[in-house]
């Protein structure tokens, strides 16, 4: 199995400040296959970006994916009060599909 | 807009099989690879497998000895099964649907239903 390692584990900021979330790849994955999410509290995941850069019907453009091979990253530029969240990515290439642990953003 | 609703028993015996159903409203469960996901506090997210709508189904290898995904698809429906269960599977259980054309970009999500495994 892929495993995806996120980091940091959590990520303390504070509005309008600039976030990047890691997500490492154990093996070289399809920059078509690489999914980013958010979760907040008693919900499900969001789609967020898909395809590295890709980012889902009605996302704001203050969120942005890159990355290739084993790094990806997810960039939220000017953070603000709804975006504080746990953000999840996801591959789908070789099966199974498999998540990370999570980046938990909390307001510092 | 889609909609995915899980149904089922909050609390299953151990040894017990776990029984869920998403049901789709708007529109065809035709053309989508129907999925189930589950998250605990400690493994986070897990995807458990997927059906397509004719039939044809795909599992987590390190489940597929006990799930068995099904489609109704006269219903709009989707099932898990889970058999021989422990206190590991207790977890919020998701059914989901990924974009058109992919199997893991899933842009529909149930709101999640919690089963406990406890006697």
């Amino acid at each position: 199995d892929i495993v995806l390692t996120q980091s940091p584990g959590t990520l303390s900021l504070s509005p309008g400040e600039r976030a990047t979330l890691s997500c490492r790849a154990s093996q070289s994955i399809s920059s078509s296959y690489l999914t980013w999410y958010q979760q907040k509290p008693g919900q499900a995941p969001r789609l967020l970006i898909y395809s590295t850069s890709i980012r889902a019907t009605g996302i704001p453009d203050r969120f942005s994916g890159s990355g290739s091979g084993t790094d990806f990253t997810l960039t939220i530029s000017r953070l603000e009060p709804e975006d504080f969240a746990v953000y999840y990515c996801q591959q789908y290439g070789p099966s199974p599909i498999t998540f990370g642990q999570g980046t938990r953003l909390e307001i510092k | 807009q889609v909609q995915l609703q899980e149904s089922g028993p909050g609390l299953v015996k151990p040894s017990e099989t776990l029984s869920l159903t998403c049901s789709v409203s708007t529109g065809s469960i035709s053309t989508y690879y129907w999925t189930w996901i589950r998250q605990t506090p400690g493994k986070g997210l897990e995807w458990i497998g997927n059906i397509y709508y004719s039939g044809s189904t795909n599992y987590n290898p390190s489940l597929k000895s006990r799930v068995t995904i099904s489609v109704d698809t006269s219903k709009n429906q989707f099932s898990l099964n889970l058999t021989s269960v422990t206190a590991a599977d207790t977890a919020v259980y998701y059914c989901a649907r990924p974009r058109g054309g992919s199997t893991g970009q899933f842009d529909y999500w149930g709101q999640g239903t919690l089963v406990t495994v406890s006697s």
